[in-house]
């Protein structure tokens, strides 16, 4: 029930293209679901992140789109550039658990000129 | 400001050897972590602290020991290295758990043989 389900394992995307990212979760006491974005040979970094009392968030290119009663989230990244090209991994925690963040398993993100 | 600083970036380990990975963080965040990463894996939490003297298991402690004697530190000590301990480890910290921005390390890419 801890478990955070992440796919695709790896997407090609034509630059200009949309780049969709999706997660499932089961634990509904879940309250935070940050996304990190990683380059290769560095630590993951915050990307965006939402809380389930909103459907939707957005920062610029990326966008987080949140259904709870289907405990589902996924990322959309418009307009995809080569700089995108990265593993992202979504997470989720719970204020009453500690705050402990669970991973997905990432995916691999290749944005083609 | 130097963030999180993870040492060595790299080490190679001879079965039953052990060692020390060094975290530092100079952000006086009270909450630190250690996760580890293996492909299509995502990142496991091996152990946590919430401040110094304070830490706690996480999903995958075994094999591994912490210590917190100071805010800024957080040790990650291998004891009887294993093939399976091979990984890229990380190190992260952040102002207190839950939805709170959690600051990783460039990472330490160890390999047991």
């Amino acid at each position: 029930q801890q478990q955070v389900k992440q796919s695709p394992q790896s997407l090609i995307v034509q630059k200009g293209g949309i780049s969709i990212i999706n997660c499932a979760y089961e634990n509904t006491a879940f309250d935070y679901f940050p996304w990190y974005q990683q380059f290769p040979g560095k630590g993951p970094a915050l990307l965006i992140a939402i809380r389930p009392d909103v459907s939707e968030k957005k920062e610029g290119r990326f966008t987080i789109s949140f259904n709870k009663s289907a405990k589902q989230f996924s990322l959309h990244i418009m307009d995809s550039q080569p700089g995108d090209s990265a593993t992202y991994f979504c997470a989720a925690s719970n204020d009453n658990q500690g705050g402990k963040l669970i991973f997905g398993q990432g995916t691999e993100l290749s944005v083609k000129p | 400001n130097a963030g999180v600083t993870q040492t060595p970036k790299f080490r190679i380990l001879k079965i039953g050897q052990s060692m020390t990975l060094q975290c530092a963080q100079d952000m006086n965040h009270n909450y630190m972590y250690w996760y580890r990463q293996d492909p299509g894996m995502g990142l496991k939490l091996i152990y946590y602290s919430v401040g110094a003297g304070i830490t706690d298991k996480g999903e995958v402690p075994n094999g591994y020991n912490v210590s917190r004697s100071t805010t800024e530190d957080f040790p990650l000590r291998l004891e009887l290295a294993a093939p399976s301990q091979t990984s890229v480890y990380f190190c992260a910290s952040s102002r207190q758990g839950g939805p709170y921005e959690q600051y990783f390390g460039p990472g330490t890419r160890l390999t047991v043989t």
